[in-house]
């Protein structure tokens, strides 16, 4: 079974510009996540599709990021214009139908770095 | 107060000793809580998960819960070179969330 894989591994961008990161979760999960970690600080969650639609983004930290997962099957997330402080881990994580977090599996990260 | 605390380390234990890593949140209502282990640029993995108070054993790890005084450890018996990784705490508070909240992470080096 392929894991959570995400896309790119690393990402160097200019302030101002546009980045887009993608997710594609273990097949059959219904549970998407988003997280971020910033240096120095903890994994932060930003949001939660349940298929395509999202059950929570509480997280998102402004209107400058927007997630999306046309299909319910993978996800992309979006960073439009990119700021300085929002360098960091993109995590994105899966789990079960129903199994909201308990058995969550994680990607190894988008290291993204605006500069 | 942040909602889950961990002291970042970095921890040092030799080989074979018992490794000891704690955790405290501040939600009195928080009911499961989740050690995850991260090796340096991989993706955290769940290694335990407790419900109740007490311990929970697997292996080499014990997890201990004392909702009273709201802290939450992982113990690793017998440690081993490659038991060197960052370790996550993380709790699904009350309130109805079901997302779990994260600590920092501790940094565990287990030197030979």
């Amino acid at each position: 079974e392929a894991g959570v894989t995400q896309f790119p591994s690393h990402s160097v961008i200019e302030k101002g510009q546009t980045v887009t990161l993608r997710c594609d979760p273990i097949s059959g999960h219904d549970n998407l996540y988003w997280y971020r970690r910033v240096m120095g600080k903890e994994i932060k969650f930003l949001l939660h599709f349940v298929k395509e639609s999202k059950q929570d983004e509480s997280g998102m930290p402004n209107n400058r990021f927007l997630a999306e997962r046309t299909g319910g099957t993978y996800s992309t997330l979006k960073v439009q214009p990119a700021e300085l402080e929002d360098s960091g881990v993109y995590f994105c994580a899966s789990s079960r139908p129903g199994e909201v977090s308990t058995e969550a599996f994680f990607g190894q990260g988008t290291r993204l770095t605006v500069v | 107060q942040k909602e889950v605390e961990q002291n970042s380390g970095p921890l040092s234990v030799p080989e074979g000793a018992i490794a000891s890593l704690n955790c405290t949140y501040s939600d009195r209502g928080s009911q499961s809580f989740f050690w995850y282990r991260q090796y340096s640029g991989k993706s955290p993995e769940l290694i335990m998960f407790i419900y109740s108070n007490g311990d929970k054993e697997d292996g080499r790890f014990t997890a201990q819960l004392n909702k009273a005084s709201q802290y939450v450890s992982l113990l690793i018996r017998d440690s081993q070179p490659s038991d060197s990784a960052t370790y996550l705490c993380a709790v699904k508070l009350s309130g109805g969330s079901y997302i779990p909240t994260f600590g920092r992470g501790t940094s565990l080096i287990v030197h030979p």
